[in-house]
């Protein structure tokens, strides 16, 4: 079965880490560019991070630059969050997704990251 | 920076018709739709302004004029209650990924 499944997710502290995990299977992982996408309690969705095939390139949201850091291991077909100096706002669920430029064609079932004292 | 702007919500009786405008301030070359139903993870349901992936019904249709985008569903039914978003890779100052606000679907 061609899916996305997320792992991770957790209750932190401010200024805490965490680090989230995407496993994939039943297509072939090197071939496809991913992203994590977040969403806050009742509202909408916000774009994270990309990375290509090869992790060469890496962007950003500018609320998160510079604390967070995508990653991907095609060896073991699995893509990570390493989120660092974690902040409320930073609460959501985070989705692990397929896709580039063009569409973002497959979803996981996502991830709930809590940020409170 | 890009900003793509939905209606929050839009309604409509079941078997009838609605569209779902997406406005863009930048001139992306490619809008895609996704589907949230209640409690569940996004679906892509419309890429490259107008085409439909497998497996969904020709009910869902897209188009792009200029700098806006259009959602269609007709014969809708009360499953398509959803919460519906348009997207949109940006490169106007720094590439990243923009999505409009969502839309919300109450079929009557």
């Amino acid at each position: 079965e061609v899916q996305l499944v997320e792992s991770g997710g957790d209750l932190v502290q401010p200024g805490g880490s965490l680090r989230l995990s995407c496993a994939a299977s039943g297509f072939t992982f090197s071939s496809y560019e991913f992203n994590w996408v977040r969403q806050a309690p009742g509202k909408g969705l916000e774009w994270v991070s990309f990375i290509t095939y090869s992790d060469k390139t890496l962007y950003y949201a500018d609320s998160v630059k510079g604390r967070f850091t995508i990653s991907r291991d095609n060896a073991k077909n699995s893509l990570s969050l390493q989120m660092n100096r974690l902040r409320a706002e930073d609460t959501a669920v985070y989705y692990c997704v397929r896709g580039g430029e063009w569409a973002f064609d497959l979803w996981g079932q996502g991830t709930l990251v809590t940020v409170s004292p | 920076q890009s900003v793509l702007t939905q209606p929050p919500s839009v309604s409509a009786a079941p078997g009838q018709k609605v569209t779902i405008s997406c406005s863009g301030s930048s001139s992306n070359i490619f809008v895609s739709w996704y589907q949230q139903l209640p409690g569940t993870a996004p679906k892509l349901l419309i890429y490259e302004n107008n085409k439909r992936p497998s497996g969904i019904p020709d009910r869902f249709s897209g188009s792009k004029s200029g700098t806006s985008a259009t959602l269609g569903i007709t014969g809708l039914q009360t499953g398509d209650e959803a919460d519906y978003y348009c997207g949109t890779w940006d490169t106007s100052l720094s590439a990243h990924w923009v999505f409009g606000g969502g839309t919300k679907l109450t079929v009557l």
